[in-house]
């Protein structure tokens, strides 16, 4: 994960907005990506940004892509209890055969 | 219902025994990967294979094999020369249009 950071834990109230941040090195990224991992389970694709957007809106979740910074973050608004979770950044490298280039992961906690 | 089936939830393997993880897809996807996570770690790729009867060392293949006869099985065995096997151990399928990873829902593999 030493290509892809992200700050290791998170603690938010409930109700209040999360904001988990991600920065890459690899200028030549396609597809970013955030995964959840809620504990004892597989990963769940949340939601993915192609490189030429700077902005992806899915209800509740707001990605945001400054490419110039390589710098990618996960806005939860609301965040609810069942919010807390393992958030994992992740980049597609073109020419990469299809493999993922992971951040060690986000640990989210949301107290009520 | 298509998804991705790892088998079992729960294995118990002695010093010195090979144990064969299971991964099964009916997605109909080309590539298949085996990850480990350990606390704090991230995801590592173990083995990755993009067609039948084809596969690549991921970072640390060391103690680890795996085989891809048919499409919709990517098996994985841990050897006894894995030194450090106790672990939780995720499959991951990639479609053909190469965006998202779809997960099983992990094995936890421990050591006694």
């Amino acid at each position: 994960g030493e290509d892809v950071e992200q700050s290791l834990f998170l603690s938010v109230r409930e109700g209040d907005s999360s904001v988990i941040n991600c920065t890459y090195t690899d200028s030549s990224s396609t597809y970013l990506y955030w995964y959840k991992q809620e504990p004892g389970a597989g990963l769940q694709l949340l939601t993915y940004i192609f490189s030429n957007m700077d902005m992806k809106q899915d209800q509740r979740l707001t990605v945001l892509l400054n490419k110039k910074d390589k710098h990618l973050s996960l806005r939860i608004a609301d965040t609810q209890t069942g919010d807390s979770a393992i958030y994992f950044c992740a980049e597609r490298r073109a020419g990469n055969n299809r493999k993922l280039i992971w951040g060690l992961g986000t640990s989210l906690a949301v107290n009520p | 219902d298509g998804g991705i089936t790892q088998s079992p939830k729960y294995l118990f393997r002695k010093e010195g025994q090979n144990v064969t993880l299971s991964c099964e897809q009916n997605l109909n996807h080309d590539a298949m990967y085996w990850y480990r996570q350990d606390p704090g770690q991230g995801l590592r790729l173990i083995y990755y294979s993009q067609i039948v009867n084809d596969f690549q060392k991921g970072d640390i293949a060391e103690g680890y094999s795996v085989s891809r006869e048919k499409k919709e099985s990517f098996p994985l065995t841990v050897t006894s020369a894995q030194k450090n096997p106790t672990a939780f151990y995720l499959c991951a399928t990639i479609p053909h249009r190469n965006t998202e990873a779809f997960f099983g829902q992990g094995t936890r593999l421990t050591v006694v």
